[in-house]
């Protein structure tokens, strides 16, 4: 069975910082993609970053990177540089290579303060 | 066009009341989706609809029916609701790639949602 673990329910950061939430994560499947996933307060869901489980580097999109660890099943999402607008629920989550059905982790609320 | 449309926006219904929930999208995906959002919880899968034939129910009640008319669009007819069927459900869709698709991905794009509340 496939499980999504996000243990930060809430985090503060500081305006221009870093932030890392954390991502762990268990599966039997052999090839799978992690996704990260912004929700703002209007509830649209806003795709950041994708990982394939194959890939051999950490993927980055801009001043979102994803630091991925496949032997300890992590995907720590990191962002640089905050913004007061990146204030959002952000999901982990995880899906098998071809399949339909996306495993989220509960979420972890980011605050970034001025 | 990377656009998912969900009408209405905000619904409000009573337990006897018979409504539509309505999904559009121009992107020319084959798989679409419906997610059930409550309040500080993460999205549940509901169904999966695959050139345009359901592939997923997640044992949802019978109260909710999907409906797929055509590649670009998604319903889900509402009938008998409960209170605690009150949530943000969110449309997606994504192309469908199979199991070696050589690292692409069905990205999922998300609709803004409709926010349904029963009385």
């Amino acid at each position: 069975a496939q499980k999504i673990t996000q243990t930060q329910p809430g985090m503060f950061v500081q305006e221009k910082e870093a932030v890392t939430l954390d991502c762990t994560y268990d599966t039997s499947d052999p090839s799978y993609g992690l996704f990260w996933y912004k929700q703002p307060s209007s509830g649209e869901m806003i795709f950041l970053i994708y990982q394939g489980s194959y890939d051999q580097q950490n993927a980055t999109e801009g001043r979102y990177s994803l630091n991925f660890q496949k032997a300890r099943k992590s995907a720590n999402l990191v962002i640089s540089a905050s913004q007061l607008g990146d204030s959002a629920m952000y999901f982990c989550a995880m899906r098998r290579d071809g399949g339909f059905k996306t495993i989220f982790g509960a979420g972890t609320r980011l605050f970034v303060k001025a | 066009d990377t656009e998912v449309t969900q009408t209405p926006k905000h619904l409000v219904m009573g337990m006897t009341n018979k409504k539509s929930l309505k999904c559009e999208q121009h992107m020319g995906h084959r798989a679409m989706y419906w997610y059930k959002q409550k309040a500080k919880k993460p999205p549940e899968l509901m169904f999966v609809y695959s050139y345009e034939k359901l592939s997923i129910n997640e044992s949802v009640p019978s109260r909710f029916s999907p409906e797929c008319p055509n590649s670009s669009l998604l319903n889900l007819h509402l009938h008998a609701l409960q209170p605690e069927d009150s949530a943000l459900y969110l449309c997606a869709s994504s192309q469908v790639v199979g199991p070696a698709s050589g690292g692409s991905y069905n990205e999922q794009f998300f609709g803004p949602g409709t926010r349904l509340t029963v009385l």
